[in-house]
């Protein structure tokens, strides 16, 4: 299985400030006869479902604010929050699909500092 | 709008069996992958199971191979999980989800609201 491992396990930002969370595979995402990375983020706010925010690494999903960014390639991956809301705090995932058993992240909490 | 509404879930003691549901609908059910993910309480997300829109083709989770069975009824445009042989470590909210595509090859584009399995005596 692909493990994907995100740091930090918990993150306190201020309103404004930017928020960065971090994730990396146990082995490439990357496939490359496209060239696309097979890798996904999502928010979870308490009581609720998963939400998609990125996916292929980088591409917002539509909908998604443009403050939510994605970016990285093989196993190394970055998703950023330009200037955090009270609205974005939330567990985020980040998810691998490149294999058809699919693996999350264990998860980044965001908080308000 | 694409809807995604679970059902099925239960109080069940260990070695139960459960049969979860998944109604779609606002999309051409047939045509996309669907996927079960299950998410233990206070804990992370655990991708379960997925089944093909192209060739219905299954996969599971080690964790629940031969114990759950992922199907889908394309008439019904429903989605289903048959969960044997139950063990505590199954208590989870269970969401289905949307895959972007037909392969499983895809991020998940819609999910559930989840419906709640307790595994305990």
């Amino acid at each position: 299985d692909i493990v994907m491992t995100q740091s930090p396990d918990s993150l306190a930002v201020s309103l404004g400030e930017r928020a960065t969370i971090n994730c990396k595979s146990s082995q490439s995402v990357l496939y490359n006869s496209n060239n696309k990375n097979y890798l996904a983020w999502y928010q979870q706010k308490p009581g609720q479902p998963p939400k998609l925010l990125i996916y292929w690494a980088s591409t917002r999903e539509s909908g998604v604010p443009d403050r939510f960014s994605g970016s990285g390639s093989g196993t190394g991956f970055t998703l950023t929050i330009s200037s955090l809301q009270a609205e974005d705090v939330a567990v985020y995932y980040c998810q691998q699909y490149y294999s058809i058993f699919h693996t999350f992240g264990q998860g980044t909490k965001l908080e308000i500092k | 709008e694409v809807q995604l509404l679970e059902s099925g879930g239960d109080l069940v003691q260990p070695g139960g069996s459960l049969r979860l549901s998944c109604a779609a609908s606002g999309f051409t059910f047939s045509s996309y992958a669907m996927t079960w993910v299950r998410q233990a309480p206070g804990k992370g997300l655990e991708w379960v199971s997925c089944i093909s829109g192209s060739d219905d083709a299954t996969y599971y989770a080690d964790s629940v191979k031969g114990r759950f069975t992922i199907s889908r009824d394309n008439s019904k445009n429903t989605l289903y999980l048959q969960v044997n042989s139950l063990r505590a470590e199954d208590t989870a909210v269970y969401y289905c989800a949307k895959a972007q595509g037909s392969s499983g090859y895809d991020p998940l584009h819609y999910w559930g609201q989840g419906t709640l399995v307790t595994v305990s005596s």
